[in-house]
């Protein structure tokens, strides 16, 4: 079975300042999708980014990116020039590609704080 | 707007009363999902729906109900609520198609069970 870890519990960070959040992995599976999820106070989840394991290349979205070690089974996210708005819980999640049940595998997640 | 909306957004209720958490998508997707989420354990899939009418379990079924009757609703019926049932519950959605199984949440449905 899969299983994803997120070793930090919690993270603190300077505004504007960058900082990294870490995640890991367990899988026989060669191809599958990771994910980080922001969940704020109002515990909306909200999709921060996304990778695919056959894309070579580490995603971004804005201040948003990922360093992806498929070897290495490792997902980190990193945050730059964080704002105060970025503090939430952050979970990092897995997903086997094709897979019928379309079970997206949670970490128990890191708070990060922000601050200012 | 696209959305996934759920209903009702906090909900007390008594051991043994029915209940229904009702969960509506306006973005024609066919996979629809019901996840828990408990302090310590973070989110763990209850029951999962590959399109309508087709319904399966996920990791932690038991105690729950689901039906897929219409593409855009998948309700979460608990028949005899008890007080484990206490937690908080998010409905996903996802188009399900190659290369797009980003999964996008509700806004969540905490639930306490007296």
């Amino acid at each position: 079975a899969q299983t994803v870890t997120q070793s930090q519990p919690e993270m603190s960070v300077q505004e504007a300042e960058t900082v990294t959040l870490s995640c890991t992995y367990d899988t026989s599976e060669s191809d599958y999708y990771l994910f980080w999820y922001k969940q704020p106070p109002s515990r909306q989840m909200i999709l921060v980014i996304r990778q695919e394991a056959y894309k070579q290349q580490n995603a971004t979205e804005n201040r948003f990116s990922v360093n992806f070690q498929k070897a290495a089974k490792s997902f980190s996210l990193k945050i730059s020039d964080s704002q105060l708005g970025d503090a939430a819980m952050y979970f990092c999640a897995y997903m086997n590609y094709g897979g019928s049940q379309g079970n997206l595998i949670f970490g128990k997640g890191t708070k990060l704080s922000v601050k200012p | 707007e696209a959305q996934v909306t759920q209903n009702p957004r906090y909900l007390i209720t008594v051991t043994g009363k029915k209940l229904t958490v009702t969960c509506s998508q306006n973005m024609n997707h066919e996979y629809m999902s019901w996840y828990r989420q408990d302090p310590g354990l973070g989110l763990r899939q209850i029951y999962y729906s590959m399109n309508v009418e087709v319904t399966d379990k996920g990791d932690v079924p038991e105690g729950y109900k689901v039906s897929r009757k219409e593409k855009r609703n998948f309700p979460l019926i608990l028949e005899s609520p008890s007080p484990n049932q206490t937690s908080l519950y998010f409905c996903a959605s996802s188009p399900r198609m190659l290369y797009q199984e980003t999964q996008y949440f509700g806004p969540g449905t905490r639930l306490l069970v007296l």
